[in-house]
């Protein structure tokens, strides 16, 4: 079968960091995607990784290692906005992607 | 800016209906997919398509049917709703190559009582 795991819930501080791992069992992987979404609005991507390592974009980080079926997403200098549910997807052949059943991020001041 | 639109934000129908989910995007994106979304089980993928009058079924086909008579337009269709189908349904369209985000509208909550 095919699953995606990932904590259903986190919890943390303003300014404080946070790690979201997404650990994947998939057939014919070809990345792993991040998606944010706020309570009642549309998810937005993220990022990609499609290679082994850490990808940088602003706050936010995502890592990949394909060898360990294993990802993760890194907020840092967290703010009361981020509060959100946050998904790793599995891209794979044919551009279907396979969702987790996301993590719910409270960030408390 | 992309952008995908769904017909309706919110939606009642009753048991036994055909409903009818409407969503475009004004990219020309190849890609275009419905999923449902309901608390605890994440985003499940009903159907997708990849070009016009194509489908692909996804995770949870039953109960539901897809019309892609345009590209820009995607449809889905509750053949006879029942109480089950009560959902969010999100509809999201993405280029074709592999490493392309999906685009998502802000769904439909559709009631079925």
């Amino acid at each position: 079968g095919q699953s995606l795991e990932q904590p259903s819930e986190v919890t943390a501080v303003e300014g404080a960091i946070v790690q979201i791992n997404c650990t994947y069992q998939t057939s014919g992987f070809y990345g792993l995607s991040w998606y944010q979404q706020h309570d009642g609005g549309a998810p937005t991507f993220l990022s990609y990784n499609a290679l082994d390592g850490l990808e940088e974009t602003g706050r936010f980080s995502s890592f990949l290692s394909r060898s360990d079926s294993y990802g993760y997403l890194l907020l840092q200098e967290l703010q009361m906005k981020d509060s959100a549910s946050y998904f790793c997807a599995v891209n794979q052949a044919g551009t279907a992607l396979i969702f987790g059943k996301g993590t719910t991020l409270s960030v408390s001041s | 800016d992309v952008k995908v639109t769904q017909s309706s934000r919110y939606l009642v129908k009753r048991t036994g209906e055909k409903v009818f989910l409407e969503c475009v995007q004004d990219m020309d994106h190849e890609n275009m997919f419905w999923y449902r979304q309901d608390p605890g089980l994440g985003l499940r993928l009903i159907y997708f398509s990849y070009d016009v009058k194509m489908k692909e079924k996804g995770d949870i086909p039953e109960g539901y049917s897809v019309s892609r008579e345009k590209k820009e337009r995607f449809s889905l269709i509750l053949e006879s709703a029942s109480t089950n189908q009560t959902s969010m349904y999100l509809c999201a369209s993405s280029l074709v190559e592999d490493n392309q985000p999906q685009h998502f509208g802000d769904g439909t909550r559709l009631s079925i009582l």
